[in-house]
């Protein structure tokens, strides 16, 4: 099965910089990996998504990166605000016909200071 | 608004009771999907259904069970069989075939 790590760690940075979090998978390559964005006690909310033949997508200040050799995606946020601090979630498609199924890791937790 | 609507969002519940999660979307959506959520993990699939009156056993569906009457109701019954039902659950939806999940609110079960 699929296994996907992201930095249990906090991220903290200042405000207007560029936040970059990391998420890597072991086994097979997906078609598809989404980047999702979850406040304290409320439900993911979906920010991108990127097909394993997409190098790059990039949605306002969000940029997020597939690498299939590495089995890793970057997602940056430029320009970062305290309003950006959130945890970001990184979801993979499951394959084999899964349809949407998707595994999920646990999550990297961002502050954004003033 | 279209969306989709978890209730209750705090429940209490003593052992060896089974509760009922209620999840309601207004989407349009066929496929509809139960995730668990501990402290610090990620989302673990309980259960899903593609399509009306079928659904499929998740990762962690022990415990658990579900119905698919409506095409806008996907309830999810946590059963006195669940050994740790303490846990943050998680409703969302989907258009058949494509990737991007509607998520809940999210209903906040306790056991005492």
């Amino acid at each position: 099965s699929q296994k996907i790590e992201q930095n249990s760690e906090a991220l903290n940075i200042q405000e207007g910089k560029t936040a970059t979090l990391t998420c890597n998978y072991t086994n097979y390559s997906p078609a598809y990996l989404q980047w999702y964005r979850q406040d304290p006690g409320r439900g993911p909310v979906f920010l991108l998504l990127i097909r394993e033949n997409e190098k790059e997508k990039r949605k306002e200040r969000l940029k997020v990166t597939f690498d299939t050799t590495l089995k890793q995606s970057l997602f940056h946020i430029t320009a970062s605000q305290p309003a950006d601090s959130a945890t970001y979630l990184c979801a993979l498609e499951r394959g084999n016909n899964a349809g949407n199924m998707l595994t999920f890791g646990g999550g990297t937790r961002l502050m954004v200071k003033p | 608004d279209g969306g989709i609507t978890q209730s209750p969002k705090y429940l209490f519940r003593k052992e060896g009771q089974n509760v009922t999660l209620s999840c309601e979307q207004n989407l349009n959506h066929d496929a509809m999907y139960w995730y668990r959520q501990d402290p610090g993990q990620g989302l673990r699939l309980i259960y899903y259904s593609q399509i009306v009156n079928d659904f499929q056993k998740g990762d962690i569906a022990e415990g658990y069970s579900v119905s698919r009457e409506k095409k806008e109701s996907f309830p999810l019954t946590v059963t006195s069989a669940q050994k740790n039902p303490t846990a943050f659950y998680l409703c969302a939806s989907s258009i058949r075939g494509t990737g991007e999940l509607f998520f809940g609110e999210g209903s906040r079960l306790t056991v005492l």
